[in-house]
C-alpha cells in the first residue's frame, strides 16, 4: 500500500499553461505539505495544511494555489507556468503539525516546462 | 538567519569507512534537527533526528552529534555500505509549531565497494 501518492509522476508542459498535481495519503495524518526540489536538489517548503486549514504559506508566487478538499488530499494548481517552475514537487504528510512529527514524503512529480 | 549550511556537497567513502556530514545554523531559535536520506527517484525519508538538549543520538550505524554552543551538528555513518549511497539532507525547525523545516543543500554520498 502506498502511503503518500502523487499523480502524475511526470508532467511536461509549455509555458503559460495551467496544470495540477494531486496528492493523497492513506496514513490518517492530519497535516500535509508541498515541497519544491530544484535542479540542484535544494528542498524548500511551499505550503502546509492541517485538517484542511492553511498553516504554512511560504514566499511562493500566487500562481501556485494549494487546495485541500479533505485531510487526506492536498492538490497543487499552478497557473501560467514559467520555465523556472521546472522542478520536482514533493507532497508529504505527518500525523500532526509540530516539527517532531515525522514527515512522510511521496515519490515526487517531475514538472518540466518548455 | 533562516539558513542551514551543509557540507561537503559530495563525499566518496570506501566500504567500511566512516562518512561525516556537517551542518551549521545561525538562528538560536532552531529547536529540532532531523536528517533525511533520499535515493535517486524517491522522496526523502527521515533517518534520525535530535533536539538541542541532547549532545548525541545514535540509531544503529547512524549518529548525530550536536554542539549547541557552536550551532553545529553532524551525521556520522559508521561502517558505511554501498547501500548507504544516497543524498543526505540536514534540516532544522525554526522554533515554530508548524512543522516547517529548513533544509541544508544536501550531500551526495557514494560508498565504494
Amino acid at each position: 500500500d502506498t502511503a503518500v501518492s502523487q499523480t502524475p509522476k511526470y508532467l511536461v508542459t509549455q509555458m503559460g499553461n495551467d496544470k495540477s498535481i494531486k496528492c493523497e495519503q492513506n496514513l490518517g495524518h492530519d497535516t500535509m505539505y508541498w515541497y519544491k526540489q530544484d535542479s540542484k536538489k535544494f528542498l524548500k517548503i511551499m505550503f502546509s495544511y492541517n485538517n484542511k486549514e492553511l498553516i504554512i504559506n511560504e514566499t511562493v508566487p500566487n500562481r501556485f494555489s494549494p487546495k485541500s478538499p479533505d485531510k487526506a488530499h492536498l492538490n497543487l494548481h499552478i497557473n501560467s507556468l514559467e520555465l523556472g517552475d521546472s522542478a520536482v514537487y514533493f507532497c508529504a504528510s505527518s500525523q500532526g503539525q509540530g516539527a517532531s512529527y515525522e514527515q512522510y514524503f511521496g515519490p515526487g512529480t517531475r514538472l518540466t516546462v518548455t | 538567519q533562516q539558513q542551514v549550511k551543509q557540507s561537503p556537497q559530495s563525499l566518496i567513502v570506501q566500504k567500511g569507512g566512516i562518512s561525516i556530514i556537517n551542518c551549521a545554523y545561525e538562528n538560536t531559535a532552531f529547536d529540532y534537527f532531523p536528517w533525511y536520506q533520499q535515493f535517486p527517484g524517491k522522496g526523502p525519508a527521515l533517518l534520525i533526528a535530535i533536539r538541542p538538549d541532547v549532545s548525541e543520538k545514535k540509531e544503529g550505524r547512524f549518529t548525530i552529534s550536536f554542539n549547541k554552543s557552536a550551532k553545529q551538528f553532524s551525521l556520522h555513518i559508521m561502517d558505511s555500505q554501498p547501500g548507504d549511497s544516497a543524498t543526505y539532507f540536514c534540516a532544522a525547525n525554526p522554533g515554530s509549531n508548524t512543522g516547517k523545516l529548513i533544509f541544508g543543500q544536501g550531500t551526495t554520498l557514494q560508498v565504494k565497494p
